[in-house]
């Protein structure tokens, strides 16, 4: 199976700042995920991307842009962070689309913004 | 449409006895089925994956699920509960079309293992 790597574990930004969260894949999978999971809401998609440079938005975008520059990485930005955006980040990669393949996911990164 | 119940937000045992999760699905079309577990502060693990073959899917970890189509049911089953059971556990549906964004996820299951 892939491995997963999102960059940090544990992250505490101060409201207004740019925020770059990492994820990092260890093989050449085309489809990657950034979901946010907060208690009682589960799991909201908020961004993904099925190849270099293509994205696309999920439920939840609106605060977030993302970027692919290569296959193996896809990085989630907060362009001005604001304390609703404190939550849990997990990224996620599938390979292909096929119906049936499921999500591989990161450890996540707890993001807390003051 | 794709949806997923999770039917217990809560499900408490003792070490030893058995688990049961339960997870109902609305599908269109015949749905590929997963469940992941979470445990505190790490990402979502794969536990098993029903894609239309046996019915009965075995998973890691002693974990164990039946598709059920005539009742819509994909309940996670463990003959013995272990104390490193105690997790949260999401199950997951696929969308019936490809494309990249077709999961849709239950709202979670907290299981506590008493010693």
């Amino acid at each position: 199976d892939v491995k997963v790597t999102q960059s940090s574990r544990y992250l505490v930004k101060r409201t207004g700042e740019k925020v770059f969260l990492e994820c990092v894949q260890d093989m050449d999978h085309e489809n990657m995920f950034w979901y946010r999971q907060d208690p009682g809401l589960g799991l909201r998609l908020i961004y993904f991307s099925y190849d270099v440079k293509m994205k696309e938005k999920g439920d939840i975008p609106e605060g977030y842009s993302v970027s692919r520059e290569k296959k193996e990485r896809f990085s989630l930005i907060l362009e001005s962070a604001s304390t609703n955006q404190t939550s849990m980040y997990l990224c996620a990669v599938r390979q292909g689309i096929r119906i049936g393949q499921p999500q591989h996911f990161g450890d996540g990164t707890r993001l807390s913004i003051l | 449409a794709q949806s997923v119940t999770q039917l217990d937000s809560h499900v408490s045992v003792s070490e030893g006895t058995p688990v049961l999760l339960r997870c109902n699905y609305s599908s269109s079309y015949s749905p590929s089925l997963f469940w992941y577990v979470q445990h505190p502060n790490k990402g979502l693990q794969l536990l098993l994956k029903y894609t239309s073959a046996a019915t009965l899917v075995k998973g890691i970890n002693g974990f164990e699920a039946e598709f059920k189509k005539s009742e819509t049911s994909f309940h996670l089953t463990k003959p013995s509960a272990h104390m490193s059971d105690a997790a949260e556990y999401f199950c997951v549906v696929s969308a019936d079309q490809t494309g990249a964004n077709n999961l849709f996820f239950g709202t979670g299951t907290r299981l506590t293992v008493i010693p």
